[in-house]
């Protein structure tokens, strides 16, 4: 049973801001949001993770709302090379296995 | 690239025919995942190795496939009488047990391929 619901496909202009949302409105108080991506056969890679707070780092920012049930990852400046498929999880920080839906699949244009 | 190697990275294969596959995970690194992703889906947990011991395994992970980790370094997966439905990408993690983040590295991946 799917945890988080993620848009199937985005579009974003290369230079713009991406912003990638997910719901995950049955979160629990110890669950962890995790974003991970996949580029085009690659294996997945890790990108940000936060439990309440917005969290940022050399590639993006998380957006936690303040009741938990959504968040928003942040491109602050797209490129063609962040073209791949985003991963919304939730997940126990202790809790060894990842469970990943379908993902967005985010396109940037030029 | 993320420290984590497979190999082979393609193997095509007879139905019928057992076929092996090897990580390498970041050396420090005490757990080791494998994970098989379908076309179109998200990668799915198989199974999970703490150094040598494996702690869970994935009711996808049928009686034909069988996973090991001797002395708790590399790891391989064996798939025994493979069928087309096995036909899929098979990826390895590793991460570092002991820090919060738990942050999961991948490697690049097997692509299986059964005809």
């Amino acid at each position: 049973d799917a945890k988080t619901t993620q848009p199937p496909s985005m579009d974003c202009a290369e230079g713009r801001a991406a912003n990638l949302p997910c719901n995950h409105s049955t979160i629990s108080g110890n669950e962890y949001v995790y974003w991970y991506r996949q580029i085009h056969s690659q294996g997945p890679q890790y990108i940000i993770h936060g439990l309440k707070n917005n969290e940022t780092n050399e590639m993006a920012s998380l957006i936690i709302t303040e009741d938990r049930k959504s968040s928003t990852l942040i491109l602050p400046h797209a490129t063609l090379r962040d073209t791949a498929v985003y991963y919304c999880i939730v997940r126990v920080v202790d809790d060894y296995k990842l469970s990943f839906g379908a993902g967005t699949t985010v396109t940037v244009r030029a | 690239d993320t420290g984590v190697s497979q190999n082979p990275r393609h193997k095509i294969t007879k139905r019928g025919q057992n076929v092996t596959f090897r990580c390498d995970p970041i050396s420090e690194h005490n757990r080791l995942y494998w994970y098989r992703q379908t076309l179109g889906q998200g990668p799915e947990f198989l199974t999970y190795f703490q150094n040598e011991a494996q702690l869970e395994k994935s009711r996808l992970l049928s009686d034909r496939f069988s996973a090991e980790r001797p002395k708790g370094s590399f790891s391989t997966l064996e798939i025994q009488r493979t069928e087309q439905g096995d036909s899929a990408m098979y990826l390895c993690a590793s991460s570092l047990g002991q820090t919060e983040l738990y942050e999961q590295y991948f490697g690049p991946g097997t692509r299986l391929t059964v005809t």
